[in-house]
Parts: structure tokens; C-alpha cells; sequence
């Protein structure tokens, strides 16, 4: 099975800040990752998939890069609604995995 | 616009069997576009991926929980189904379906539509 870790686990910083989270995989996983944001009580969100494609509605200042083992979420500029935890998951073969998340707190 | 909802009893008691149903609205289950899945995650914890199925019927499980899990389809009532048996508290958690939309040529497989989660608590 397909391991994800991710890095940070945490993450402080503040409105208007560039950031970006490391997700990677056990083995190559070609571009088989996508990104989830999920807020306190809420379901995840899907931001990003097969490593760089935009979901339609998400913001452009979300923006995805990587393949093989480690891809990159970045936020451009950070909002106040960004502050959330995100989620890397690959779907290069079931049984799916998600990394261990990565929480975005204001500094 | 395509919605799922979870339902199902929130306390089960340990050793028996949890099930819980999806129920998809806006859009029909029966279309070859898609995968129906099932995540959970235990209160502060991460997402883990318990498993989907298609259209047909094919089923993909975890191995960590496949001899216990059972997902299913009623197409008639635009649902599928989760049934894991012999619980234990450690199964306690919000579970969530999901649909996952897929690209086959390009190998894209993301979960685009998520249910709001139903928390599941297993009592002894």
C-alpha cells in the first residue's frame, strides 16, 4: 500500500502570507494527488486534482505542482477563510490514502 | 447540482454490524461517470479511506477493514450502502460518502462531492 506524509503537521502564519505544505508519497504516484481543505465540522473540500488541475470554484490562489513522490500545495496569498487543515490523498490504485494533515492556524 | 446525504443510527453497540446509507440527489447513481465511495475519521484524527464501488456492483475495499465491510447499491432508490460488522469502539467516527468523479485516458480520480458526515459512536 501507498504511504502519505505530509509536512508540516502545523503551520502559523498570517493574512496576505505565502505558504505551501509537502505531501509525499511511499512510491511514485505519477500525478495521482489531489488536495483537500477541510474546516472545523465541515466535510473536506476538494481544491486541487491530479497535482496541478484547478477545481472548478476554487480560488486562484491555490495552486498545485509535483509528480512522482512529492508535490506541493501552495496558497499565494493568504485569506482569512484559508485557515483550515489540508489534506493530501493519492488515487494511483486503491486502497486510497490521505496524508496525516496539515493545520494552517493564524500566527 | 448533485447532493449526498448520510444516514443511519449514530450509536451502535460493540460486536454488532454498523450500516449506514448514501443517498444521492441531482443525479443519478446509475451513471458510468462516476465511483460511490466511504470515508471516515475518528474525532481529531485523519481521513481514511474505506472503500467504493461502481455502478456495476465492482467493489474496491481497504484491505485494513475488507473482512468486515460490505458496500452496496440500490439503484432504484439512488443509494448505496456501507455495512461493517463486528464492531469495536476504535470504528467510532464521522463517516462520509463521497462521489468521485474520474478521467480513464488521463488517469484523474478525485472526490469532488462529499456528504455533510454522520458521527457513529460504538458503545459497549
Amino acid at each position: 500500500d501507498i504511504q502519505m506524509t505530509q509536512s508540516p503537521s502545523s503551520l502559523s502564519a498570517s493574512v496576505g502570507d505565502r505558504v505551501s505544505i509537502t505531501c509525499r508519497a511511499s512510491q511514485s504516484i505519477s500525478s495521482s494527488l489531489n488536495w483537500y481543505q477541510q474546516k472545523p465540522g465541515k466535510a473536506p473540500n476538494l481544491l486541487i486534482y491530479a497535482a496541478s488541475n484547478l477545481q472548478s470554484g476554487v480560488p486562484s490562489r491555490f495552486s498545485g505542482s509535483g509528480s512522482g513522490t512529492v508535490f506541493t500545495l501552495t496558497i499565494s496569498s493568504l485569506q482569512p477563510e484559508d485557515f483550515a487543515t489540508y489534506y493530501c490523498q493519492h488515487s494511483y490504485s486503491t486502497p486510497y490514502s490521505f496524508g496525516q494533515g496539515t493545520k494552517l492556524d493564524i500566527k | 447540482q448533485v447532493q449526498l446525504q448520510e444516514s443511519g443510527p449514530g450509536l451502535v453497540k460493540s460486536s454488532q454490524t454498523l450500516s449506514l446509507t448514501c443517498t444521492v440527489s441531482g443525479g443519478s447513481i446509475s451513471s458510468r461517470s462516476y465511483y460511490w465511495n466511504w470515508i471516515r475519521q475518528p474525532a481529531g484524527k485523519g481521513l481514511e479511506w474505506i472503500g467504493r464501488m461502481y455502478t456495476s456492483g465492482s467493489t474496491n475495499y481497504n484491505p485494513s477493514l475488507q473482512s468486515r465491510v460490505t458496500i452496496s447499491v440500490d439503484t432504484s432508490k439512488n443509494q448505496f450502502s456501507l455495512k461493517l460488522s463486528s464492531v469495536t469502539a476504535a470504528d467510532t467516527a464521522v463517516y462520509y460518502c463521497a462521489r468521485e468523479s474520474y478521467d480513464f485516458l488521463l488517469h484523474y480520480y478525485y472526490m469532488d462531492v462529499w456528504g455533510k458526515g454522520t458521527t457513529v459512536t460504538v458503545s459497549s
